[in-house]
């Protein structure tokens, strides 16, 4: 298993700009999800699914867009970049729900983006 | 929504000695409470979970409690090592599909 992967690592845009980071997932899992972490500071999350045509935002969505056309992959669009998008964004997976508990969430290894 | 708040921002202890991050939540619904450690470049790494339907979880030199009625968990590393060192993350989430809520981290320095 991969897990959960993530491309590309690192990206340098230009504002105005647009760009789709990928994720991908081999765990079956049914829910993903979008955080960005700026220096110094903790995980917010920016839009999430529980499965393939599903997706919510999150605290952060302004400036992002996402689909889900399978259960494997979670893609992140972004549209006219913008320097406070820079920041390093991770993908994560869970199993989901089981008597009202969240399964544990297993993060990728993160695409750290520059908008200059 | 959710937030959550944790203390101490930074932390220094010595080796073998313990140390203890402190969260609390404000939304009493929630009742998954995480703890991630991350490495400098690295995605945060779970290293123990608890659920609201008990009150402390150990795994080996890492424990961590909750009290619901006050609306706060904590980390608890004993016998602290320098591969300890890293920075630490609480996040809460309400049984939702709606992921975690995280606190802002304590970067945690073990001095030899």
């Amino acid at each position: 298993n991969a897990g959960v992967t993530q491309t590309p690592k690192f990206r340098i845009l230009k504002i105005g700009q647009s760009m789709t980071l990928q994720c991908a997932q081999d765990m079956n899992h049914n829910y993903m999800y979008w955080y960005r972490q700026d220096p110094g500071m903790g995980l917010k999350l920016i839009y999430y699914s529980v499965g393939a045509g599903i997706t919510d935002k999150g605290e952060v969505p302004n400036g992002y867009n996402v689909s889900r056309s399978t259960t494997e992959d979670f893609p992140l669009r972004l549209e006219l970049a913008a320097p406070s998008q820079t920041s390093v964004y991770f993908c994560a997976s869970s199993r989901g729900l089981a008597g009202g508990f969240v399964y544990e969430q297993y993060f990728g290894p993160g695409t750290r983006l520059t908008v200059t | 929504g959710e937030n959550v708040e944790q203390h101490p921002s930074t932390l220094s202890v010595q080796e073998g000695d313990s140390a203890v991050i402190k969260c609390t939540y404000s939304d009493s619904a929630s009742n998954y409470f995480p703890w991630y450690k991350q490495e400098l470049g690295k995605r945060p790494q779970l290293i123990i979970d608890i659920r609201s339907n008990v009150g402390e979880k150990k795994d080996q030199r890492i424990a961590v409690t909750l009290n619901k009625t006050a609306k706060h968990f904590s980390l608890h590393i004993t016998e602290t090592q320098p591969e300890d060192s890293a920075v630490y993350f609480c996040a809460a989430s309400g049984g939702g599909a709606d992921g975690l809520t995280f606190g802002k981290g304590t970067h945690l320095i073990i001095q030899p």
